[in-house]
C-alpha cells in the first residue's frame, strides 16, 4: 500500500482563501517531506523542505509567507496555501525518502477561482 | 543550481518494442540518480535507482545505465507495454528533470 496518504486529491477554492493540503506518513517516519508543484507538461519543481520539528527550508523564488509549511510530527506534513490567487493552481506533490526508495503522496490538484 | 535535464521530450514506441530514455545531469558530485514515471493526474511512482558507484542496474524490464564521464543516465524499457505510456523523470536528489513522454502505440 502507500507510504505516503496526501488528501485533498483535488480542491477548488476562491480567491483570497486559504487551503490546506495534509500528507500522511503510513508506517513510515518521515523524518524529512519535500513538497513540489507542478503545473501541466512541466516537471515537478521543488518549493520547499522540511525537516520535522524545525523550519522548513524553502526554493529561491517560493514565498514562505504564502507557502505555510508544518511538520510538527514524523507522520504528518501540512502545506498550506494563503491567500490563494489562481496563479497558484497547480498540482502539488509531498514526498518523502527511506534510504532506498522515494515516496510520493497521490498530489492535490488545486484550482483557484 | 544543478540541473537534471532530458534530451527528448517526446517518444513513441511500438508495443514489444524496446525503449530508452536519456538524460543528462550537469553536477558531476551527483552520486545517486532515481527515475520515476508519472501517469496524468497522479503523483510520480518510483521505477529504479542507481549510485555512482555502479553503471548498470536492472530491474523487471527496466535497465538504468549510468556513464559518469559524459554525465549520461539512460532508462531502457524492455518488450513496452502499453500500461507503460506515462511521462518518465530522472531525478538527482531532490530535484527532477524535465520529463519524457513515452507513448506506446499497440
Amino acid at each position: 500500500g502507500a507510504v505516503v496518504s496526501q488528501h485533498p486529491s483535488w480542491v477548488i477554492c476562491k480567491s483570497g482563501t486559504s487551503v490546506k493540503i495534509e500528507c500522511r506518513s503510513l508506517d513510515f517516519q518521515a523524518t524529512t517531506m519535500f513538497w513540489y508543484r507542478q503545473f501541466p507538461k512541466q516537471s515537478l519543481m521543488l518549493m520547499a523542505t522540511s525537516n520535522e520539528g524545525s523550519k522548513a527550508t524553502y526554493e529561491q523564488g517560493v514565498e514562505k509567507d504564502k507557502f505555510l509549511i508544518n511538520h510538527a510530527s514524523l507522520t504528518l506534513s501540512t502545506l498550506t496555501v494563503t491567500s490563494a490567487h489562481p496563479e497558484d493552481s497547480s498540482f502539488y506533490i509531498c514526498s518523502t525518502r527511506s534510504n532506498t526508495e522515494a515516496f510520493f503522496g497521490q498530489g492535490t490538484r488545486l484550482t483557484v477561482v | 543550481g544543478e540541473s537534471v535535464g532530458l534530451h527528448l521530450p517526446t517518444l513513441s514506441v511500438q508495443e514489444g518494442d524496446n525503449s530508452i530514455i536519456n538524460c543528462a545531469y550537469s553536477n558531476s558530485a551527483s552520486d545517486y540518480f532515481i527515475w520515476y514515471k508519472q501517469e496524468s493526474g497522479k503523483g510520480p511512482q518510483f521505477i529504479i535507482d542507481i549510485r555512482s558507484n555502479m553503471d548498470k542496474r536492472q530491474g523487471q524490464r527496466v535497465t538504468v545505465l549510468l556513464n559518469k564521464t559524459v554525465k549520461h543516465l539512460s532508462l531502457q524499457i524492455a518488450a513496452t507495454q502499453p500500461g507503460d505510456s506515462a511521462v518518465y523523470f530522472c531525478a538527482e536528489n531532490p530535484g527532477f528533470g524535465d520529463g519524457t513522454t513515452l507513448t506506446v502505440k499497440p
